[in-house]
């Protein structure tokens, strides 16, 4: 079945660095979602891509669309405490008459004061 | 505005019994999706629902079922319940207007199966 390989798995970084983290898989995707989920908290829709190439920020974080539209990436730019969590990517493949959201594993930040 | 309610929060059934979960969008939101997270799967979508249609759907079995009512509230059921059925299941309601797409998860519904 379809999957996105999601990394890191984890990481560990000081206050103030910049993160990456990317999906990639072997399938097609439609639209990119980008997600922080907090402990005992649903998780958050942080950026939404529609368009392969299409760049999006939502203030210290930036998203992109991948131009082949099998991979995305999301990067935090200047590193504070409370971006801490699990975030996860997901992607909208409609193959079929109905479609179907594929969820990566996620990367969980810790982030060091 | 009022966010995103499900209920129960908590919920203990035993195997081969069924569940019924509900969920609350946010108010003029006509979208309601259903997700199952659990520490070995991870995140993973059931189904989505628009205006009482389903329009998308994940890869479950026909045991996970759903429905949506007239006031956009919605129901998952889960027939003859399975160990491996314990998760948190999280609704979430959402809209779109042109490009601008929002959505926001419920705290989740605790399932545990004995």
């Amino acid at each position: 079945g379809q999957q996105l390989n999601q990394s890191p798995q984890s990481m560990f970084i000081q206050e103030g660095e910049d993160v990456s983290m990317n999906c990639t898989s072997s399938s097609i995707f439609n639209t990119w979602l980008w997600y922080k989920q907090d402990p005992g908290e649903g998780p958050v829709l942080l950026i939404a891509l529609y368009k392969a190439g299409e760049l999006t920020s939502n203030g210290r974080l930036t998203a992109q669309f991948g131009i082949t539209r099998k991979d995305s990436f999301l990067n935090i730019s200047a590193s504070i405490p409370s971006d801490v969590g699990i975030y996860f990517c997901a992607g909208w493949n409609y193959g079929g008459s109905q479609g179907n959201l594929i969820f990566g594993k996620g990367t969980k930040l810790s982030v060091k004061p | 505005k009022a966010g995103v309610t499900q209920t129960p929060r908590y919920l203990i059934k035993t195997r081969g019994q069924q569940v019924t979960l509900s969920c609350s969008p946010i108010s003029g939101h006509r979208s309601v999706s259903w997700y199952q997270q659990t520490p070995g799967q991870g995140l993973q979508f059931l189904f989505e629902y628009f205006s009482e249609t389903q329009r998308n759907k994940g890869n479950f079995p026909g045991r996970f079922s759903g429905r949506q009512f007239s006031n956009s509230r919605s129901e998952m059921n889960v027939s003859t319940l399975e160990l491996g059925d314990s998760a948190l299941y999280l609704c979430a309601s959402s809209s779109q207007h042109g490009r601008v797409y929002e959505q926001y998860f419920g705290p989740g519904t605790r399932l545990t199966v004995t």
